[in-house]
């Protein structure tokens, strides 16, 4: 088990493109969390799923951002019709029950130009 | 609409204990209290955690105070490789960041 992964790990893309990021959790991890961040910022929550259930999201995550985890294991974010503004880490953590530690993963630096 | 206050900035010297606090006030009973580290260019790694107890780990030591409305993280002595930005977390199903503290650490 090395840990969360996400891919990939780099993505340029030009405005108005669609970007999809995937994130493997630890094996049998049941919480999974997605957030974004931006130089000089603490992570931006913007969901979380309890195994196949997304049980939260904040408002970022309507319209052009949809997250999923199908059957529970790993889970994908997409942005539709990107914009500059979307341009930052996006952080992927998960952890085996609620309350415990979570594990982060090394993220996935999304550039729009 | 983080529900920590931490100072933005924080120093120390190396070898020498460093006390990061947190206030959290509006504290649930259900809520833990997490902290977070994330050096440069990587992913936050969680730090400790706790609920009501003071706790202590092989990384640092957790002081939560008896109304659970603040916390401190105490690193015994700091190193360089410290230097990071600490984030105190009350965690109640989701998982919210504040601004964090960043600790520079001097030789």
């Amino acid at each position: 088990d090395t840990g969360v992964s996400q891919n990939p790990r780099h993505k340029i893309t030009k405005r108005g493109q669609n970007v999809t990021f995937r994130c493997d959790p630890i094996s049998e991890h049941n919480r999974l969390y997605w957030y974004r961040q931006t130089l000089g910022q603490g992570p931006e929550f913007l969901t979380y799923f309890q195994n196949e259930a997304q049980l939260e999201k904040s408002r970022l995550l309507s319209d052009r951002f949809s997250a999923e985890r199908p059957k529970g294991s790993f889970s994908t974010l997409e942005i539709q019709r990107t914009e500059q503004g979307d341009s930052a880490m996006y952080l992927c953590a998960s952890s085996s029950r609620p309350y415990e530690e979570a594990f982060f993963g090394q993220g996935t630096r999304l550039t729009v130009v | 609409d983080a529900k920590t206050t931490q100072p933005n900035s924080m120093e120390s010297n190396e070898e020498e204990p460093v006390h990061l606090p947190c206030n959290h006030s509006t504290i649930s009973g259900t809520d833990y209290i997490h902290w977070y580290r994330q050096l440069p260019s990587q992913g936050p790694e969680y730090v400790i955690h706790g609920l009501t107890s003071n706790v202590n780990n092989r990384m640092a030591s957790l002081a939560i105070a008896e109304d659970r409305k603040s916390s401190t993280l105490i690193l015994h002595r700091a190193t360089l490789r410290d230097a990071a930005v600490y984030y105190c977390i009350l965690l109640d199903n989701d998982m919210r960041f504040g601004a964090g503290t960043r600790l520079t650490v001097k030789p």
